[in-house]
């Protein structure tokens, strides 16, 4: 069946260093993947998206990449700061338009380190 | 324009209740979604709303219902509570399709259903 997995579920970094979340998706027909952010109090938060014909996007600090031949996903954000720690959710989904839906990851939790 | 609202944010129920949560979209927003958080299971898809019509379910029991409202205002219900219900319900909203691509889900903060 479909499933989103995380490696670990926490992760450590220095204020400044980049950081680098990784998400394991097993059903290959998933073509439309996501990262969310949540805070402590507050519902997932939209970063970044990706569609299956891209490996790569780019936004604000942070970058999103695809491998669709071993189905990995991964979020980097580089001058990680306090205000990045939360958790993260990868999600990922078949984009059939009115029947889409997501299904997301457990989750891993990034602490920043001052 | 302002984001998902939901209320309450906190909610204390006893088992064999029922509960009524309330999701208020975006403005403009037509598709309701709502999941269930545990810290055991994740973020888990209830179902979601589209112009009224329930268009996509996940794997919950029937004690798990929800509704939409012509203003796009959802709710839902949950009826014979059991201690596992406790969880953190969010809402989220887009303009079409829950997951669909280039289509931006935003979510409320959620309400916090604790059951004894």
């Amino acid at each position: 069946g479909e499933s989103v997995g995380l490696h670990l579920p926490t992760l450590s970094v220095q204020e400044g260093d980049n950081s680098i979340i990784n998400c394991a998706y097993s059903n290959s027909a998933s073509d439309y993947f996501i990262w969310y952010k949540q805070e402590s109090g507050k519902g997932p938060q939209f970063i970044i998206d990706i569609r299956s014909n891209m490996d790569k996007r780019q936004g604000q600090r942070v970058t999103v990449l695809l491998n669709k031949t071993v189905k990995h996903l991964s979020l980097q954000i580089a001058a990680t700061q306090p205000g990045d720690s939360a958790v993260y959710f990868c999600a990922e989904t078949i984009n059939t338009g009115a029947n889409s839906k997501l299904t997301f990851g457990k989750g891993i939790t990034l602490s920043v380190r001052p | 324009k302002a984001g998902v609202t939901q209320t309450p944010r906190y909610l204390i129920k006893t088992r064999g209740q029922q509960v009524t949560l309330s999701c208020s979209p975006i403005s403009g927003h037509r598709s309701v979604s709502w999941y269930q958080q545990t810290p055991g299971q994740g973020l888990q898809f209830l179902f979601e709303y589209f112009s009224e019509t329930q268009r996509n379910k996940g794997n919950f029991p029937g004690r798990f219902s929800g509704r939409q409202f012509s203003n796009s205002r959802s709710e839902m219900n949950v009826s014979t509570l059991e201690l596992g219900d406790s969880a953190l319900y969010l809402c989220a909203s887009s303009h079409w399709f829950s997951g669909g691509a280039g289509d931006t889900q935003y979510f409320g903060p959620g309400t916090r259903l604790t059951v004894l």
